[in-house]
């Protein structure tokens, strides 16, 4: 079974500009969730979708938004970005336990 | 709310030796508790979990108990690898809740030769 799979892997952009990011979850999950990582701040809960209705929001902007898709690929922008945006952005799908895609490392200049 | 603490890292450690890494939380519901692991350049996967008091998980060599009393899950290993050089993330879920695990802020660990 293929694991979570996100792209692209890496991205560079400037500040101002906007951003789309991409997971594919395990076949049959329906469940996919978006989260920051940066050193100084952990771990950090962006969004859940679930049969494309988000179904729980963190504390971000409203600069950061999703979307969900009839297959449950989902898609993250962040539009006009700034530099603190810089992080590894993961996706995981599944139930109680998470399965993560290997992230989308976002630098942002 | 829900919270999760950790011990700060990096955790050092030398090949072979014990290994004990403290989680703590908090919690409105009764929580699973789980362990997950990240090593360099990847995302987290799961390493172990329990659902209930006095279970205990386990997985390749590592082990974690829950402790309602203490309201604690340490994970622990006898004998580390260099291979187990990763940051370990214990996290815990509430049922009935919002589906979404709460993290702790993840503890890293070096294990040198």
């Amino acid at each position: 079974k293929a694991g979570v799979t996100q792209t692209p892997r890496y991205l560079i952009k400037t500040r101002g500009q906007q951003v789309t990011l991409s997971c594919s979850p395990i076949s049959g999950h329906r469940s996919v969730s978006w989260y920051q990582q940066t050193p100084g701040q952990g771990l950090q809960f962006l969004f859940e979708y679930f049969s494309e209705t988000q179904r729980n929001k963190g504390n971000f902007p409203g600069r950061f938004s999703g979307r969900q898709f009839s297959n449950s690929r989902s898609e993250m922008n962040v539009s006009t970005l700034e530099l603190g945006d810089s992080a590894l952005y993961l996706c995981a799908s599944g139930g109680d336990e998470q399965f993560f895609g290997p992230g989308t490392r976002l630098t942002v200049l | 709310g829900d919270s999760v603490t950790q011990m700060e890292g990096p955790v050092t450690l030398s090949e072979e030796a014990f290994l004990t890494i403290n989680c703590t939380y908090t919690a409105t519901g009764y929580p699973s508790l789980f362990w997950y692991v990240q090593y360099p350049g990847e995302g987290l996967q799961l390493l172990l979990k329990a659902t209930k008091a006095d279970d205990k998980g386990s997985n390749k060599g590592f082990e974690a108990t829950y402790r309602k009393e203490t309201t604690s899950f340490h994970l622990e290993k006898g004998s580390v690898q260099v291979s187990d050089s990763a940051v370990y993330f214990c996290a815990l879920l509430t049922t009935g809740g919002s589906y979404i695990p709460t993290f702790g802020r993840g503890t890293s660990l070096i294990v040198h030769p």
